[in-house]
């Protein structure tokens, strides 16, 4: 069973859209979520991330937005750009524990078609 | 920003040979990580190091694994022997604290 899931391994916007990508997880416990972007032949980076604590995280093109009673978040990013397209990892961890042992989901493969 | 350095990038050995995968973390990490993505799944956890002990090893972490860092220097996972189930590519990564991990490029392992 997965305890990090996300819903679709691939989605295709137009250059310009918002693209949403959807995670949810099963461990209450859980309170540190990163989404790390990851291009072919590279490693993941971090691209954002947020604490249960909190319901929504912008940094410029890219929103966190977190819903903790239904243990779901997305990652929005507006106006998208074809260099925007790579892998979405979405990631979850328990502070404190073990260093940050962090749990991704499968991932999901954005396109951005210009 | 900050890197993680990873040698080799890609290694192909027959199955039953040992194979070392070195890390240089980021130079003032305490936190060190190996993670095994097979092509096309996501990554799983394998193993955290932090103050000269494994901290936590997942059930992908076989007794032919072993992790360590002597004297500092290259954070290295050894597997030995190699079965045909480790084909993978295995990714480092470094933390300052308990916070973000810096990922290196991956280690790519083939085993024939």
């Amino acid at each position: 069973q997965q305890q990090v899931r996300q819903s679709s391994q691939s989605l295709t916007v137009w250059e310009g859209e918002t693209a949403i990508l959807n995670c949810s997880y099963e461990n209450s416990a859980f309170d540190y979520f990163p989404w790390y972007q990851q291009f072919p032949g590279e490693g993941p980076a971090l691209l954002i991330a947020i604490r249960s604590v909190s319901d929504k995280k912008e940094d410029g093109r890219f929103t966190i937005f977190f819903n903790k009673r239904e243990k779901n978040l997305s990652l929005h990013i507006k106006d998208s750009q074809p260099g925007d397209s790579a892998t979405y990892f979405c990631a979850a961890s328990v502070s404190g524990s073990s260093g940050n042992k962090l749990i991704f989901g499968i991932g999901t493969l954005l396109s951005v078609k210009p | 920003g900050p890197k993680v350095l990873q040698i080799p990038s890609h290694q192909i050995i027959d199955m039953g040979q040992m194979v070392t995968l070195n890390c240089d973390p980021v130079s003032n990490h305490l936190y060190f990580y190996w993670y095994k993505q097979i092509l096309g799944q996501q990554m799983e956890f394998l193993v955290n190091f932090y103050n000269g002990k494994v901290m936590e090893k997942s059930k992908l972490f076989k007794d032919q694994f072993s992790v360590e860092r002597p004297d500092g220097s290259y954070f290295t996972l050894k597997i030995q022997p190699t079965a045909l189930e480790d084909s993978a590519v295995y990714f480092c990564a470094s933390s300052l604290d308990t916070g973000q991990l810096y990922f290196g490029e991956g280690s790519k392992l083939t085993v024939l």
